[in-house]
């Protein structure tokens, strides 16, 4: 059963243009959405989170969008740099139970 | 090094001994997490702790699994007698305080974590 979807294994994007990475889950008791940067060899690292009480959150180039009835949200990079190729992880709190769940990951290739 | 750190990096065991995987939160952090990744796959929560209490262990193998946060000292993640489908990274994570409020965030800090290798 998986709760959290990154439905795209991989993303090509050229350098200085927008990325979009996707993410749906089924679970409409999800309180926060958290979205993590992982390279090879090392831990997730924290980028960007939203509350289910908001919409739309925004941290210098990363901005993340949620949409409550399409239980879809997105993270924006933009511009984005070659440093961003790296697997990006969208995790959703499960009702408050402080463990989190996460999609399968999403590849994401900055190309010059 | 303010970070979450876990020792050993890489851990080689062959079928039937013990792995013993350890994690020193962030300072001031007392709320500590284990998650396992398998290859290709995201990451799957195992077991919650704070100082000296389980709180969910949901995610944990019922059998051979174990975990403990001490008073003092790191925490532990303990595979007993270990098999080939242990083989994963597992990775530690610490966040400064548990339940949040509505409208909330409890961001949770991850290590580097172990790469168990089963022989």
């Amino acid at each position: 059963d998986q709760q959290v979807k990154q439905n795209s294994p991989s993303l090509s994007v050229q350098e200085g243009r927008i990325s979009i990475l996707n993410c749906d889950y089924t679970n409409s008791m999800f309180d926060y959405f958290l979205w993590y940067k992982k390279y090879p060899a090392e831990g997730p690292t924290f980028l960007i989170s939203i509350s289910s009480i908001k919409d739309k959150n925004e941290d210098g180039r990363f901005t993340v969008f949620l949409n409550k009835s399409a239980k879809h949200l997105s993270l924006h990079i933009v511009p984005s740099q070659p440093g961003d190729s790296a697997v990006y992880f969208c995790a959703a709190d499960d009702q408050g139970a402080q463990k989190l769940v996460f999609g399968q990951g999403t590849r994401l290739t900055i190309n010059p | 090094n303010a970070g979450v750190m876990q020792n050993p990096r890489h851990l080689v065991r062959r079928r039937g001994q013990e792995a013993r995987l350890r994690c020193s939160p962030m300072k001031g952090h007392s709320h500590v997490y284990w998650y396992r990744q398998l290859p290709e796959e995201g990451l799957k929560f195992m077991v919650y702790l704070q100082k000296e209490n389980i709180i969910d262990e949901s995610g944990m193998p019922k059998e051979r699994f174990s975990a403990e946060f001490p008073k003092e000292g790191p925490s532990i993640l303990r595979i007993q007698q270990v098999v080939r489908g242990d083989s994963a990274a597992y990775f530690c994570a610490s966040s400064p305080r548990g339940v949040v409020g509505p409208g909330g965030v409890n961001i949770q800090y991850f290590g580097a974590g172990t790469r168990l290798s089963v022989l």
